[in-house]
């Protein structure tokens, strides 16, 4: 298994421009969701799915879009990038909680955005 | 509203020291605590967790109790090598919220020779 694949691993964008992040998993996980990382605030949640066809906002969803056409594929759009968004991406990927456990998350290895 | 709490860093200290990596969080009801450790140009990876009060998770000789009276789940290591080096995340998450995690600021931790 590859586990949860991301691209790019490093974008930079002018001001409005946009974008999509690509983001993978071969596990057949159920739960995927996107977080940004931004010094001394942590990873923040931004868009989260349960499933196929099924997407909820996170903490910080503006500027951001997504959509799960697939299990395997979790694209974030960016529809007009801004400064704000300059951060460290990371998608995860688990099971869900159908059975009741708690399952662990996997994490990409990150695309670092810097927008200009 | 639910928060995660982390000793600010970096933490610096010499191998074979003692590290603790303090972690309090603010929450009604019982989440299950992380630790995700993130080495240099990595995701995250999960070191341990604890669903329950009174657990300990353990993992390469990292030790963290849920400790339900005092709402913390404080990080230890009783001899650490350069290896360790890299930044901790204490986070919380709870059963019914579909997976979401509520991370802490990060601490990072440099462990020098």
């Amino acid at each position: 298994n590859a586990g949860v694949t991301q691209t790019p691993k490093f974008q930079v964008l002018k001001t409005g421009q946009s974008m999509t992040l690509q983001c993978a998993q071969d596990m057949n996980h159920e739960y995927m969701s996107w977080y940004r990382q931004d010094p001394g605030m942590g990873l923040r949640l931004i868009h989260y799915s349960v499933g196929a066809g099924i997407t909820d906002q996170g903490e910080v969803p503006n500027g951001y879009n997504v959509s799960r056409s697939t299990t395997e594929d979790f694209p974030l759009r960016l529809l007009s990038a801004a400064p704000s968004q300059t951060s460290v991406y990371f998608c995860a990927s688990s099971y869900s909680r159908t059975s009741g456990r708690i399952y662990e998350q996997y994490f990409g290895p990150g695309t670092r955005l810097t927008v200009t | 509203g639910n928060s995660v709490t982390q000793m600010e860093g970096p933490v610096t200290l010499s191998e074979e020291a003692f590290l603790t990596i303090n972690c309090t969080y603010t929450a009604t009801g019982y989440p299950s605590l992380f630790w995700y450790v993130q080495y240099p140009g990595e995701g995250l990876q999960l070191l341990l967790k604890a669903t329950k009060a009174d657990d300990k998770g353990s993992n390469k000789g990292f030790e963290a109790t849920y400790r339900k009276e005092t709402t913390s789940f404080h990080l230890e290591k009783g001899s650490v090598q350069v290896s360790d080096s890299a930044v901790y995340f204490c986070a919380l998450r709870w059963t019914d919220s579909w997976g979401k995690l509520q991370f802490g600021a990060g601490t990072q931790v440099v462990v020098t020779p």
